[in-house]
């Protein structure tokens, strides 16, 4: 069955803290990997998407990057207003699915001053 | 640019009352649009998606259906709602297959 999980699924840091969130999955195909923001009461914004083991991509104090089996959502110096909900999807290579995602349950992100 | 609205934000419906969600996309032609109902601790449901004006597909069954009468229209409805439909919906679109898809801000509905 393909899945998607998330780990932690909360996680505290401190402003300026770097650290590192997880999105293991299992598909029988894998034709992308989505990362989302999203915020209490909010839809869920697009940050990455990756496509083939190797790639990174990079956006302010983010950078997601992705192996065979795993991506990780870098987090460098963060500051409160990185605090939210991170989201991994994955899109299966199930011919014909129409872009159909996997979400994972996220991981909550709390940064204190 | 691209923008998408999902309207009503939020929703108190009486049990075995229907439903009417509406969802639009501007500045976009012939996107795929889809719809997907979050819980409180579990991932985003694909509940339906959409290809073109009166294509539906629904990924799970259930209570609800869709409806896309327009090319940047999408409705998700219910005849009569069930305590089981509570949570928080959202909409959808993306240009197509390996595209990202971009999300409205949601309806909470409530079932009381």
């Amino acid at each position: 069955e393909d899945q998607v999980t998330q780990s932690p699924e909360a996680l505290r840091l401190q402003e300026g803290e770097s650290s590192s969130l997880n999105c293991s999955y299992t598909v029988s195909g894998l034709r992308g990997l989505f990362w989302y923001r999203q915020d209490p009461g909010k839809g869920p914004e697009f940050l990455f998407t990756l496509y083939s083991a190797g790639e990174e991509k990079e956006k302010e104090r983010l950078k997601a990057t992705l192996t065979k089996k795993e991506s990780f959502l870098h987090i460098t110096a963060p500051k409160p207003e990185d605090s939210a909900t991170y989201l991994c999807a994955v899109q299966a290579d199930y011919g014909g699915s129409q872009g159909n995602l996997i979400f994972g349950k996220g991981t909550k992100l709390s940064v204190k001053p | 640019s691209q923008t998408i609205h999902q309207w009503p934000a939020t929703l108190v419906q009486p049990v075995g009352s229907p439903l009417s969600l509406e969802c639009t996309v501007e500045g976009t032609s012939n996107p795929n649009l889809y719809w997907y109902r979050q819980a409180a601790g579990r991932g985003l449901q694909l509940l339906f998606y959409s290809v073109g004006i009166g294509q539906i597909s629904s990924e799970v069954p259930q209570n609800l259906s869709a409806s896309r009468p327009q090319d940047r229209q999408f409705i998700l409805s219910s005849k009569k709602l069930l305590l089981s439909d509570s949570g928080f919906y959202l909409c959808a679109w993306s240009y197509g297959e390996n595209q990202p898809q971009h999300f409205g801000d949601g309806t909470r509905l409530s079932i009381l």
